[in-house]
């Protein structure tokens, strides 16, 4: 079945940057667009962009413009989502998704990240 | 960016009761409309997508309906594991973009 596995929690400072990676199995990797949403404490849920697997060919919320980078790797079927210029509300759960048709339905686990002086 | 507003966005209601939230999109996004539910800590489940078509697996008493602009999400007997927060979300074009949720609490 669809699995999406991601890394564990990261505690960055200010100004540092961040990498999230998603590992993905039990499918064709490069079929399926896969996507980053995130979640800030208490809050609701954002979109950050999206990576087409099969020629790393991206799109990113304006937002995340030349501040998020996503890349694969499909010797590993794993997604990365870069993250720079941390600031404390940059503190959330990051999830990878895999959607169908721009229909996200299958998701990661989340990964926490803190940034914190 | 399309924008989607979703209300209430907080609900008390007892099991049993009949559940209906709102989700409203700032220009017409055809039937390009999913419901997500939410636990805490957990990722968010698709619930119903293309506005009205119900996921495999998920109870009937859930049901989606509208189109354009207006879309609604119906509990038909609220059970006590639909305690949960709720979200709109519309995939017509990119940027995808969520409603702001709507929390369902025991009242």
């Amino acid at each position: 079945q669809v699995q999406l596995v991601q890394s564990g929690a990261e505690v960055k400072k200010p100004g540092a940057s961040v990498k999230v990676s998603c590992r993905a199995s039990g499918y064709p990797f490069t079929t399926y667009f896969l996507h980053w949403v995130r979640q800030s404490p208490g809050q609701g849920l954002e979109w950050m962009g999206v990576i087409n697997p099969s020629d790393g060919s991206t799109i990113y919320a304006q937002r995340f413009l030349g501040r998020a980078t996503m890349t694969r790797d499909t010797s590993t079927t794993t997604v990365y989502m870069e993250l720079s210029s941390l600031r404390s509300e940059d503190t959330a759960v990051y999830y990878c998704a895999r959607s169908s048709q721009q229909l996200v339905r299958s998701w990661g686990q989340g990964t926490l990240v803190t940034v914190s002086s | 960016d399309l924008q989607m507003t979703q209300s209430p966005s907080t609900l008390s209601a007892s099991v049993g009761d009949r559940v209906t939230i709102t989700c409203r999109a700032s220009q017409s996004i055809g039937t390009w409309l999913a419901w997500f539910q939410q636990k805490p800590g957990k990722a968010p489940n698709v619930l119903i997508y293309k506005a009205s078509s119900l996921e495999s697996g998920v109870p009937f008493r859930f049901s989606g309906s509208g189109s354009g602009t207006e879309f609604t999400l119906t509990i038909s007997s609220l059970q006590p594991d639909d305690f949960a927060t709720y979200y709109c979300q519309q995939y017509d074009a990119y940027p995808l973009t969520f409603g702001g949720g709507t929390k369902v609490e025991i009242k």
